[in-house]
């Protein structure tokens, strides 16, 4: 398996509502990542997470909130979203060491009203 | 703060042309990507440049890194229009930080 998988697709959430992102890889790898993407930019990474645990947050408002229960699972949870906040979230994974790089999955575009 | 900045931001481009898309990168890193994104879509991995003086090709595509100029290039040969969308060099911070250019939007006309 060489994929992230990230679910759902599509999502449509409320100002009020919570919800949350999922993201699975079973390739192996020890870091796990959420960018989000507006249109027309490119992706801005939000967090990082090494051998489970978060290592990097880039000064992300706490309505989004990082989980990761395993090695091949992250979750992003949210929570009183603001219409600006409606973007593409991409989950990535990577081995950290060799030369294989980052995969990113499908993506989840997400629109707050 | 770390900038990559890429040249052009949006290239418009005959079939049968070439033309090279510059990546410029301001920190110490030797691990660089190029991805291509078409509307609405994620990420595809087109290159992975490890070292320094790293060239790789993949049909029309060719990448190549320079680490000691901190510039990678992405040169198109012979453009068709399948080629049209949005190429972004990202550079690797650490080994665990993935650090995205400004993108370079590619049209091909005929």
């Amino acid at each position: 398996d060489t994929e992230v998988t990230q679910t759902p697709k599509h999502l449509v959430m409320g100002m009020t509502n919570k919800k949350s992102l999922k993201c699975e890889q079973h390739m192996g790898h020890r870091a796990m990542y959420w960018y989000k993407q507006k249109a027309k930019k490119p992706p801005e990474l939000m967090f990082v997470y090494s051998y489970e645990k978060l290592s990097i947050n880039e000064s992300v408002p706490s309505r989004f909130s990082p989980e990761c229960p395993n090695s091949s699972l992250l979750n992003l949870h949210l929570h009183a979203l603001q219409p600006e906040d409606s973007a593409l979230y991409l989950c990535a994974s990577s081995p950290l060491y060799g030369p294989w790089g980052y995969t990113f999955g499908s993506g989840t575009r997400l629109t707050v009203v | 703060e770390l900038k990559v900045e890429q040249n052009p931001l949006f290239l418009s481009m005959q079939e049968g042309k070439n033309y090279t898309i510059y990546c410029n990168y301001s920190t110490t890193s030797d691990r660089l990507y190029w991805y291509r994104q078409d509307p609405g879509k994620s990420l595809e991995s087109l290159f992975v440049l490890l070292s320094n003086g790293a060239v790789k090709q993949e049909g029309r595509l060719m990448a190549s890194l320079d680490t000691k100029a901190r510039l990678s290039t992405l040169h198109i040969t012979a453009a068709v229009h399948d080629l049209s969308a949005t190429y972004f060099c990202a550079v690797d911070i650490d080994t665990d930080k993935l650090i995205f250019g400004t993108g370079t939007r590619l049209q091909v006309f005929p």
